[in-house]
């Protein structure tokens, strides 16, 4: 298996910008989460999805961020408009249902960047 | 107070020695608790899971449950340079993991 794909790898863009990250889970597996990692507030959940589903939301900034799961294969996760504090590495991780829901598979992230 | 706590670090040790990493969580009811490891500039990736009180071993890696404590501990015998390294403690509550602040381990030649 490829293990769980993130694209892009690197987005430098400026503030305003609306910015698409993207991600192709492990086949299989049911749980997507949405993390996000910066030196000062370390990896924070975004959100997570379950079966397509969005479960908890409640990690999403504010209104400026949304995720889509519309099929088992792809997720999105958009910021619009983008600002200078969403700097950060965003991660995508899958796992299968029951106690190994706990054990996440990270893809390689997306390093953003905003100017 | 945080939900997962780490010990701040850096943690340094020789090579060879035996490395302790310590995390405690806030919520009694949690029941499923993860090591990751992270390199610089890589992602998370998964080393341990513990699920019931008292040792589980892999390897060169054991990890350590006290529920009662509410603590999680991760040693890591005969440590390498190979071995230096971001630690993330992870607890499993209502579906979602939440993860520590992490410990960086330096393993000196």
């Amino acid at each position: 298996d490829a293990g769980v794909i993130q694209s892009p790898r690197h987005e430098v863009t400026e503030m305003g910008q609306e910015v698409t990250l993207r991600c192709k889970p492990i086949s299989g597996h049911d749980y997507l989460f949405w993390y996000r990692q910066t030196m000062m507030r370390g990896l924070e959940l975004l959100i997570y999805f379950n079966n397509n589903v969005p479960i908890d939301d409640s990690g999403m900034p504010e209104d400026r961020f949304s995720a889509k799961m519309p099929n088992a294969s792809f997720s999105t996760l958009k910021i619009q408009p983008s600002e200078p504090r969403d700097s950060a590495v965003y991660f995508c991780a899958t796992s299968t249902s029951g106690r190994a829901s706990g054990e996440l598979f990270f893809g390689e992230g997306s390093r953003l960047t905003v100017l | 107070q945080k939900e997962v706590e780490q010990n701040s670090g850096p943690l340094s040790v020789p090579e060879g020695a035996i490395a302790s990493l310590n995390c405690t969580y806030s919520d009694r009811v949690s029941q499923s608790f993860f090591w990751y490891r992270q390199y610089s500039g890589k992602s998370p990736e998964l080393i341990m899971s513990i699920y019931s009180n008292g040792d589980k071993e892999d390897g060169r890696f054991t990890a350590q449950l006290n529920k009662a404590s509410q603590y999680v501990s991760l040693l890591i015998r005969d440590s390498q340079p190979s071995d230096s390294a971001t630690y993330l403690c992870a607890v499993l509550n209502a579906g979602k993991s939440t993860f520590g602040d992490g410990t960086t381990l330096t393993v000196k030649p």
